[in-house]
């Protein structure tokens, strides 16, 4: 199975600050990674898809990068709707999620 | 507009079964990969399996901790995805999300809560 793991797990920011989120898989996953973003008690929102690759309607803000084992999210200037963890997601081989990122207000 | 509706959650014993429902529409269901995906509660998201498109077979797979327990199929209309769950545990208790998947998940129902206990 490949395993996903996001860092830091909880990490405290101001608006208009910029955000990075890392991801590791276990194994090289090409670019088969998407990332999330969910609101509590809501369903998760697709982000990026392809590593790069921005969903429609997503804001500009938000970019993702990295190929094979390592990927980032980006949020070039944090925004007060953008508090809420986030997620990301490989689907080379089935589905798994990393364990989440929470982004607070500092 | 794509919308995807769940229902069927529900408390129920351990051991016991039940079937999750996801209506669909907005897009042709036998020409997508749909997913469960369900988040114990406080907990990360936790891919449950999917069943391919019609034409790639209509195939399932699921992830360890349900196989060989949980059941993914579509109704003959072809509007409804199910989520059948047998032999529930107190591990089993969650929001159960279905979701369409090209990979990524694009769109994702409001979920419905599966709770197991005695």
């Amino acid at each position: 199975d490949i395993q996903m793991t996001q860092s830091p797990s909880t990490l405290s920011a101001s608006v208009g600050d910029r955000v990075t989120i890392t991801c590791r898989a276990s194994q090289s996953i090409s670019r088969w990674l998407a990332w999330y973003q969910q609101k509590p008690g809501k369903a998760p929102k697709l982000l990026i898809y392809l590593a790069s690759s921005l969903e429609t309607g997503v804001p500009s803000r938000f970019s993702g990068s990295g190929s094979g084992t390592e990927f980032t999210l980006t949020i070039s200037s944090l925004q007060p709707d953008d508090f809420g963890t986030y997620y990301c997601q490989q689907y080379s081989r089935y589905a798994t999620f990393g364990q989440g990122t929470k982004v607070e207000n500092k | 507009e794509v919308q995807l509706v769940e229902s069927g959650g529900a408390l129920v014993k351990p051991g016991g079964s039940l079937r999750l429902s996801c209506a669909t529409s907005g897009f042709s269901l036998s020409d997508a990969w749909m997913s469960w995906v369900r988040q114990a509660p406080g907990k990360g998201l936790e891919w449950v399996g999917h069943i391919k498109s019609k034409s790639d077979g209509e195939t399932t797979d699921y992830a360890a901790p349900v196989k060989g327990r949980f059941t993914i199929s579509r109704d003959v209309s072809g509007t409804t995805l199910y989520l059948q769950m047998n032999s529930l545990k107190s591990e089993d208790i969650a929001v159960y999300y279905c979701a369409r998947s090209s990979g990524s998940f694009d769109y994702w129902g409001l979920g419905t809560l599966v709770t197991v206990s005695s």
